[in-house]
């Protein structure tokens, strides 16, 4: 099974409200991953969590705030977010400090208005 | 900083037929990882083919294969026998598994004609 499922597939928002993205995958992984997508781009790393504490911070804006409660799932809070943030936000998963491969969600459409 | 460019924004292949997706990556690392990843319309990332920089073996996968040239910095990927549901955005991507940071190429778009 390399199955990442993401919720919710699609997020309209407020620029004054607050929400979640999750992400979760129980295929043992110890890494996991926040990306960026916006049309017509590549995916753009925003955050890296290895066993469950942050390892990598591309100097997102603290509007968005990962969380990883446990191995199995990661969260991305989102709080007065800005219309440019509208985008595809993918999360991926991987064995951490080894040299396997990155299994994408399907990722979550975010609208934000 | 590791570069990852993919200097085809657009390929068509005729169904049946073979086409060929370049790469081209900058790093001074000598151990690390490249991949191609897909993504159709349905936005989901799915890995097509993955190559060890230790490997010289060039990775094979069904109708896909890749020819790495490791000195020449280059990853490109073949695809045989095209089918309508290759048709998709293509990434390369780069991953120095040390500090878990994949950078992907600007994508290809790749065309299936009938």
């Amino acid at each position: 099974d390399t199955e990442v499922t993401q919720t919710p597939k699609h997020l309209v928002m407020g620029m004054t409200n607050k929400k979640s993205l999750k992400c979760e995958q129980h295929m043992g992984h110890r890494a996991m991953y926040w990306y960026k997508q916006k049309a017509k781009k590549p995916p753009e790393l925003m955050f890296v969590y290895s066993y469950e504490k942050l390892s990598i911070n591309e100097s997102v804006p603290s509007r968005f705030s990962p969380e990883c409660p446990n191995s199995s799932l990661l969260n991305l809070h989102l709080h007065a977010l800005q219309p440019e943030d509208s985008a595809l936000y993918l999360c991926a998963s991987s064995q951490a400090g080894s040299t396997d491969t990155q299994y994408f969600g399907p990722g979550t459409r975010l609208t934000v208005l | 900083a590791q570069t990852v460019t993919q200097s085809q924004p657009e390929m068509s292949v005729q169904e049946a037929e073979t086409v060929t997706l370049s790469c081209t990556y900058d790093t001074s690392e000598s151990d690390y990882y490249l991949f191609w990843y897909k993504q159709p319309p349905s936005r989901q990332m799915i890995l097509v083919i993955r190559q060890e920089a230790y490997k010289q073996q060039n990775a094979t996968e069904n109708r896909f294969s890749v020819n790495f040239q490791k000195a020449a910095k280059s990853f490109s990927l073949k695809i045989s026998d095209s089918q309508l549901g290759d048709a998709a955005m293509y990434f390369c991507a780069y991953w120095w598994y040390n500090n878990n940071d994949m950078r992907f190429g600007a994508g290809t778009r790749l065309t299936v004609k009938p």
